[in-house]
């Protein structure tokens, strides 16, 4: 089983519609977990850490399923600029362990 | 503030040949990582580096060597170029790695795309 797994779409969504991304990952001993965005062709960035109570920003919200390993992604009222890749990112909390990120899920947004 | 720069931004190389990446981040970070981005495989870390003097592997470090000689700088080499090498090369820095604040953020490079030929 891949460390962290997302269903990659492409998900074709209208603008103002909803959509939900799923991440699994394997390592039961995992603290933190992220969820960065990356455009085409463009470095990822940070979209929002992911708490243990979920957590919302704006038009997007994170839950995390410990007991089922089990990440979300929720976006509402999807804007044209939504479109991008997602990706799924997970960290043990030992010391020197480094990121471990998902293939990503992309999403695209029409008018 | 310039955050996280690489050096070059593409680059073609012939198999055997040597290369160096540079990676720049002026926001006083100790840690620091190289990752390679193929489609279908997602980003995989090749080596870091949690400060000024030391590095470790990651997941796919064969082939490459690191050096961190300075706190705002990470070199990535290539010894001998092969096709399984070209990729997009990502540098990405933090504050701290773990244990201290798991929420840190990394944060990434514009990156380097290398065709070996």
């Amino acid at each position: 089983r891949k460390e962290v797994e997302q269903d990659p779409g492409p998900f074709n969504v209208p603008e103002g519609a909803t959509v939900a991304f799923n991440c699994t990952y394997s390592n039961s001993a995992s603290q933190s977990f992220f969820w960065y965005r990356q455009d085409c062709r463009k470095e990822p960035k940070l979209l929002m850490s992911v708490y243990s109570s979920g957590n919302e920003d704006g038009r997007f919200t994170a839950q995390l399923n410990r007991a089922s390993q089990y990440i979300s992604l929720l976006i509402r009222d999807s804007k044209l600029s939504d479109s991008a890749t997602y990706l799924c990112v997970v960290r043990a909390n030992q010391a020197g362990t480094a990121l471990i990120f998902g293939k990503g899920t992309t999403l695209s947004v029409s008018s | 503030n310039a955050g996280v720069t690489q050096t070059p931004k593409f680059r073609v190389l012939k198999t055997g040949q040597s290369m160096t990446l540079l990676c720049a981040q002026d926001m006083n970070h100790e840690y620091m990582y190289w990752y390679r981005q193929d489609p279908g495989m997602g980003l995989r870390l090749i080596h870091y580096s949690v400060g000024e003097g030391t590095t470790a592997k990651g997941e796919v470090p064969d082939g490459y060597n690191v050096s961190r000689l300075k706190k705002q700088n990470f070199l990535l080499g290539l010894e001998s170029a092969a096709p399984s090498q070209t990729s997009v090369y990502f540098c990405a820095s933090s504050f701290v790695g773990s244990g201290t604040n798991p929420f840190e953020t990394q944060y990434f490079g514009p990156g380097t795309r290398l065709l070996v030929l």
